[in-house]
């Protein structure tokens, strides 16, 4: 039982490039969720899913895109990647009461 | 969510209790106090939750106020290894679905 799963956990992207950040869970949780996490700070949603097919914005949603095919997959796409995304990315599911998180993405954008 | 106010650092000394406070004054009803815990360089990780009674499980208890507008999380015997960042965090009764929000937490430092 793996739990979350995230690949790549290291990433540098010069401005402009795109990539996918992974994530898969084998919990078989519903819910799904992408966030980031600046230097020093607390956690902030970027995107959300309740179920295969269903995604929403969060807090923090510009310049990425989710979708949500298979209750196992989430992945995190960013287009045109900017330095203002440089940080580490935290994906995690939840079921009541608890949430389980990935080991995290550290995407630096140079 | 309703917000939360702690406390950003705190010192203790192995083997010794740890208090963590958290302040959440606007806390509705039906709101659930949370907490968890991140280990350096670490996704963070569900510590202990609850409603109005005090609740203990095999990593802390959490004593909540008979008002409800603050609780504290506690370490009976703190180690090396509980060193974090610790968040309080309150959960309406949605089931999570919007996800939780973080603050910047109580970066909880251990001395030997």
């Amino acid at each position: 039982n793996a739990g979350v799963t995230q690949t790549p956990k290291f990433r540098i992207l010069k401005i402009g490039q795109s990539m996918t950040l992974q994530c898969t869970q084998d919990m078989n949780h519903n819910y799904m969720y992408w966030y980031r996490q600046d230097p020093g700070m607390g956690l902030k949603l970027i995107y959300y899913s309740v179920g295969a097919g269903i995604t929403d914005k969060g807090e923090v949603p510009n310049g990425y895109n989710v979708s949500r095919s298979t209750t196992e997959d989430f992945p995190l796409r960013l287009e045109l990647a900017a330095p203002s995304q440089t940080s580490v990315y935290f994906c995690a599911t939840f079921r009541v009461p608890e949430a389980f998180f990935g080991q995290g993405t550290r995407l630096t954008v140079v | 969510d309703a917000k939360t106010t702690q406390p950003n650092s705190m010192e203790s000394n192995e083997e010794e209790p740890v208090h963590l406070p958290c302040n959440h004054s606007t806390i509705s009803g039906t709101d659930y106090i949370h907490w968890y815990r991140q280990l350096p360089s670490q996704g963070p990780e569900y510590v202990i939750h609850g409603l109005t009674s005090n609740v203990n499980n095999r990593m802390a208890s959490l004593a909540i106020a008979e008002d409800r507008k603050s609780s504290t999380l506690i370490l009976h015997r703190a180690t090396l290894r509980d060193a974090a960042v610790y968040y309080c965090i309150l959960r309406g009764t949605g089931g999570g679905a919007d996800g939780l929000t973080f603050g910047k937490g109580t970066h909880l430092i251990i001395q030997p």
